[in-house]
């Protein structure tokens, strides 16, 4: 049973480029968010895709998008980097039919913005 | 969006004693997950907590989701040193399917 994987593991940028970093759920999941953590703190929440529509939205900016495609895989696009986006991003997957969001997190991509 | 109170943040205890970690928010959650993350890896879930009052054990582990749902706590019996990790809280929202996460605790067992 596959777990959820990520792609790249590491990557590092300059300032202003864009990024797109991908996810695959695990096996029978629909539903895939996006955390971006902070060294030293818990994820924060950036989105939330199913069906593939965006279903929910943190307190992101526009500069961060996403999508889902039909077999469930996802990306997530950061247009114009800044120093602060510097982070590692997580990807989750879950069933929504579950009725609670027991998520199973990807080992992440690590983004370094200079 | 509501929010997740972790404590402690830091926690440096030796090999065979007792801690508790506390989980608390003046919001109610559908659910209550609790993580542990290893350095450069993802979290990964321990338990689900969802009715009020429950109780959940883990070999050593015991988890317990507040009466009320806005609270939760860990309590780690007799910790040995593979024990060390960053814990994590996180609780589904009642507006549904997106987990608010509390700071973490970064808990060391020396040996």
């Amino acid at each position: 049973d596959a777990g959820v994987t990520q792609s790249p593991t590491h990557l590092i940028k300059t300032r202003g480029q864009q990024v797109t970093l991908r996810c695959s759920p695990k096996s029978g999941h629909d539903t895939v968010s996006w955390y971006q953590q902070a060294l030293g703190q818990g994820p924060q929440f950036i989105f939330q895709y199913y069906e593939e529509e965006e279903r929910q939205r943190g307190n992101f900016p526009d500069r961060f998008s996403g999508h889902q495609f039909p077999n469930y895989s996802s990306e997530l696009n950061v247009n114009a980097l800044l120093l602060g986006d510097s982070a590692l991003y997580l990807c989750a997957s879950s069933l929504a039919a579950s009725g609670y969001y027991e998520q199973y997190f990807g080992p992440g991509t690590r983004l370094t913005v200079t | 969006t509501q929010l997740l109170e972790q404590s402690p943040q830091f926690l440096s205890i030796q090999e065979g004693e007792n801690l508790t970690v506390y989980c608390n928010s003046s919001s109610v959650f559908s659910s209550l997950q609790w993580y542990r993350q290893e350095p450069g890896e993802g979290p990964v879930l321990l338990v689900t907590v969802v009715t009020g009052g429950e109780v959940k054990k883990l070999k050593r582990l015991t988890f317990q989701f507040g009466d009320a749902r806005k609270d939760s706590s860990l309590h780690i019996t007799a910790a040995q040193p593979g024990d060390t990790g960053l814990y994590l809280c996180a609780g589904e929202e009642t507006s549904g399917s997106r987990l608010t996460f509390g700071e973490g605790t970064q808990l060391t067992v020396n040996p």
